[in-house]
């Protein structure tokens, strides 16, 4: 079956520094989300990626599909306390169904 | 209503009860889901409602638990003769056009704790 991975699992990072997060699928996938879950809150959609090889930017932070449809990443330039959270991709598994990633969970130190 | 609205918010059972979780849908969308997350771990997948299509069950842990979706609606979902490892949050979920683009609403989520 699909199974994703995220890295990391964790990552401390200063203010101001930037932030990537990788999701990996062993399989190929149609279409790919991008949620972040801010501290005792729920999860909140980001964006979707469906395209080979698709850019999507959404201010700071940059979502990228890979070439293959295998891969994805999420990347926020110069965080901010506010970006404070854990990011989890969604791979589409089966028709309209998301499975969840691992998750990323983000720190910012002020 | 404006958002997805989940009840209880908080449940505490004792172990071998039954309870049930409650969650009510963004008008109009067509397709709901629920999720179940641990403590400090990700959302695993337990059920899925598309209109009036048969659910994809696929992700229910055990018989013990069940889903039904009453009118295209309101979700209710059981879990029979509760166990410790069921103590998670239960979130529910609703999207337009299946997620495909605009992605899940969640709700809140239901905390359960079973002592």
């Amino acid at each position: 079956g699909q199974q994703v991975m995220q890295i990391p699992q964790y990552q401390h990072v200063q203010e101001g520094e930037d932030f990537t997060t990788y999701c990996n699928s062993s399989t190929t996938l149609s279409n790919i989300q991008w949620y972040k879950q801010r501290p005792g809150g729920h999860p909140v959609f980001l964006i979707q990626l469906v395209k080979s090889g698709e850019v999507k930017k959404q201010k700071r932070l940059t979502f990228q599909f890979g070439e293959a449809k295998k891969n994805s990443s999420l990347h926020i330039t110069a965080t901010q306390t506010t970006d404070v959270g854990t990011y989890f991709c969604a791979p589409e598994s089966g028709t309209y169904k998301y499975i969840f990633g691992t998750g990323t969970r983000l720190k910012v130190l002020a | 209503g404006a958002g997805v609205s989940q009840s209880p918010s908080n449940k505490v059972t004792e172990k071998g009860k039954d309870v049930e979780l409650r969650c009510d849908p963004i008008s109009g969308h067509t397709a709901l889901y629920w999720y179940r997350q641990s403590l400090g771990q990700g959302l695993e997948f337990l059920i899925y409602f598309q209109g009036n299509s048969a659910p994809d069950k696929s992700g229910l842990p055990s018989d013990r638990f069940s889903a039904e979706r009453t009118g295209g609606s309101v979700s209710t979902l059981t879990i029979q003769r509760t166990q410790q490892e069921d103590s998670a949050v239960y979130l529910c979920a609703s999207s337009a056009r299946g997620g495909l683009g605009y992605g899940y609403t969640f709700g809140s989520g239901t905390r359960l704790t079973v002592v």
